[in-house]
């Protein structure tokens, strides 16, 4: 397939680190971005360009890249972390974005 | 930098139906307003974008022919239209800009419901 994928879910116990990886399927991209969107509620972009964080995002929030592999890390996980994950990338052959299916961090 | 979007809307199949989402806290013109879709239970779906400064619209293909995007940049106002709607438009409908960079979406409205229902 063509795009970017997340698993459905991920799950971990509280205070422990969450990885949530988005995988790019043939897609020419410069820079994976990731949003948190809480039940209800507008996303929040906690990461861009796979590891930097805009002003105001906790530490805890990071990122890494390898190969074709993004990840967002979330570290000291609490239950305010609970959450829809989105990665996006910029499709670079049709200069638009794309999102994953997004990921459903659950803390257990 | 804030974009405040209308309230929730209820159309009928086949009509159209417009949203707005007023932009402030940042010069209008100088970034895109994308649009993005999230239907009931659903992941974000990127529509398309307008650019403030001269009026053009790029669309996801899928969105092509059953939307139109404008802005007004005499008060700062991006409108998405939804045109004839179906049951497949009953969605929640985000405005977002990317103010750090163009290919990333830094600032997102509320969101505004739309139920199609006769």
């Amino acid at each position: 397939s063509y795009g970017v994928t997340q698993p459905p879910s991920v799950s971990v116990a509280p205070g422990q680190t969450a990885r949530i990886p988005c995988e790019k399927n043939r897609i020419e991209t410069a820079g994976v971005h990731w949003y948190q969107q809480r039940p209800g509620q507008a996303p929040v972009l906690v990461v861009y360009d796979e590891s930097d964080r805009p002003s105001g995002i906790p530490d805890r929030f990071s990122g890494s890249n390898s190969g074709d592999t993004a990840t967002l890390i979330i570290t000291g996980v609490a239950a305010g972390d609970e959450a829809d994950y989105y990665c996006q990338v910029w499709d670079s052959n049709t200069d638009q974005p794309v999102f994953g299916g997004g990921t459903k961090l659950t803390v257990l | 930098v804030h974009l405040v979007q209308s309230t929730a809307e209820v159309g009928k199949p086949g009509a159209t139906l417009r949203i707005s989402c007023q932009a402030s806290g940042y010069t209008f013109i100088d970034h895109y307003i994308h649009w993005v879709k999230q239907a009931p239970g659903k992941g974000l779906e990127w529509m398309g974008l307008v650019d403030p400064e001269d009026g053009q619209q790029i669309f996801a293909e899928k969105f092509r022919d059953t939307v139109t995007m404008t802005a007004d940049t005499s008060t700062d106002t991006a409108y998405l239209d939804l045109n004839s709607l179906t049951s497949d438009d009953t969605a929640v409908f985000f405005c977002a800009t990317g103010t750090l960079q163009h290919n990333l979406l830094d600032h997102w409205g509320q969101g505004t419901l739309v139920t199609v229902s006769s």
